[in-house]
């Protein structure tokens, strides 16, 4: 079974800092890739996917991933935060026979001024 | 373009009531999900249907939980009768066959009391 891994329940940053959640993945074939966010009383948004076609992946709001095999990684990154990017951010993998996407438990994203 | 709706936003019931949630997922799309989420469980996964027929509802947890899919535009969760352990915000999604990232509503936040 596929299974979707999130280090760290929280991670806190100060604002202008440099972001990065964690995030590996469990599977003989390259999955499909994909970070949310929700932010407080909301749905989750589709940040960015990967699909096969370029390791690097951007996303909105200033957000990449980098697709690695070889250590089944899809780290999320951003240079600089901002308070808008406290929000609680998911990772997720879906294999191509599949329909339906195996969740992180998410990873909770603080900004300090 | 309208996302995926989802009715009521908020509900708070008694034990015992019966409670519907209602979902319109996004036009075209032909596989729809609904999730619940809670602080202790975090995201889980109760049923999917593709092109309105029940596929997977071994997350629903148990007979007191059903759905339906009457047709492409519309979907309910039921639960009767409903318990303070039911309390959660419940997610409907969306999406279509292939790359298959979700598209999610806003939720549905229930509370029984």
């Amino acid at each position: 079974a596929q299974s979707v891994t999130q280090l760290g329940s929280h991670v806190s940053v100060s604002e202008g800092a440099l972001v990065l959640l964690r995030c590996n993945y469990s599977s003989s074939v390259p999955p499909y890739l994909f970070w949310y966010v929700q932010y407080p009383n909301q749905g989750l948004q589709l940040l960015l996917k990967y699909t096969s076609a370029a390791t690097l992946v951007k996303g909105i709001n200033g957000f990449e991933a980098e697709f690695k095999k070889s250590e089944t990684s899809f780290h999320l990154t951003k240079p600089s935060a901002h308070m808008s990017d406290a929000a609680e951010y998911f990772c997720a993998s879906k294999d191509s026979g599949y329909s339906t996407l195996t969740f992180g438990k998410g990873t909770m994203l603080l900004v300090s001024p | 373009d309208a996302g995926v709706i989802q009715s009521p936003r908020h509900e708070v019931t008694e034990m015992g009531q019966e409670v519907t949630l209602r979902c319109k997922p996004i036009s075209g799309h032909d596989y729809l999900f609904w999730y619940r989420q809670t602080m202790m469980r975090g995201l889980e996964l109760l049923i999917y249907f593709n092109n309105n027929v029940p596929i997977d509802d071994s997350g629903m947890p148990e007979d007191r939980f059903s759905a339906k899919m009457p047709n492409a535009s519309f979907s309910t969760l039921k639960i009767q009768p409903s318990e303070p352990r039911d309390s959660a915000v419940y997610f409907c999604a969306s999406s279509n066959v292939g790359e298959g990232e979700l598209f999610f509503g806003e939720g549905s936040r229930l509370t029984v009391l």
